[in-house]
């Protein structure tokens, strides 16, 4: 059964950095490309980046791009998001995915970030 | 402002037949897949249909999608109460804004 857990949200005020966690489980983490979406509270789903299956390459929405960083680490089977610079606007809860049919399928619980003084 | 166009929202009675519409681009919808996803009050997204019109193990045949041109559907018939949800288009989109853009949602609302 496919399993993914993030972990590391909190509050954290403006202009400061948290890491996120997913760790995957129960599929081959290293053969599927992944993503992170976000949804604001009582907003809708907004997509974040996606990592390809070995790390190689990363891609972002314009909003988050030069601030956040996508990573994985096949060997401990964990996704990552790297979030600087956070600003009010990145208040959300963050999921994890792993891409299935060639988009975002399996999702986890989600975690949440919030970004305030 | 949500790359790809749905209704707020949409309501239905139950065993009627509700439709959820998805109005994108050439970008997106026009030349890709479909994607749709189903949130229950308080619980993660749910892949409930994928390249237009397949449904995951699992998923009832009472939900369906499809596509044509720029614009996607999605289709519930027999509507139930646990249909209650928030619906989600999504598709990758071949522009610089990203590689996946997703709908502002529908509320579904079971009468």
């Amino acid at each position: 059964e496919v399993q993914l857990v993030e972990s590391g949200g909190g509050l954290v005020q403006p202009g400061g950095s948290l890491r996120l966690s997913c760790a995957a489980s129960g599929f081959t983490f290293s053969s599927y490309w992944m993503h992170w979406v976000r949804q604001a509270p009582g907003k809708g789903l907004v997509w974040v980046s996606r990592i390809n299956s070995d790390g190689s390459s990363t891609s972002y929405a314009d909003s988050v791009k030069g601030r956040f960083t996508t990573s994985r680490d096949n060997a401990k089977n964990t996704l990552y998001l790297q979030m600087n610079s956070l600003r009010a606007e990145d208040t959300a809860v963050y999921y994890c995915a792993r891409s299935a049919f060639g988009g975002p399928g399996y999702w986890g619980q989600g975690t949440l970030v919030t970004v305030s003084s | 402002q949500s790359v790809l166009t749905q209704p707020p929202s949409a309501s239905g009675t139950p065993g009627q037949r509700v439709t959820i519409s998805c109005s994108g681009s050439s970008s997106n919808i026009g030349s890709n897949y479909v994607y749709w996803y189903q949130q229950l009050p308080g619980t993660a997204p749910k892949l409930l249909i994928y390249r237009n019109n397949q449904r995951p193990s699992g998923v009832p045949d009472r939900f369906s999608g499809s596509k044509s041109g720029t614009s996607a559907s999605l289709a519930i018939s027999g509507l139930r109460s646990e249909d209650e949800a928030d619906y989600y288009c999504a598709a990758w989109d071949d522009s610089l804004s990203g590689p996946v853009v997703f709908g502002g949602g529908t509320k579904l609302t079971v009468l």
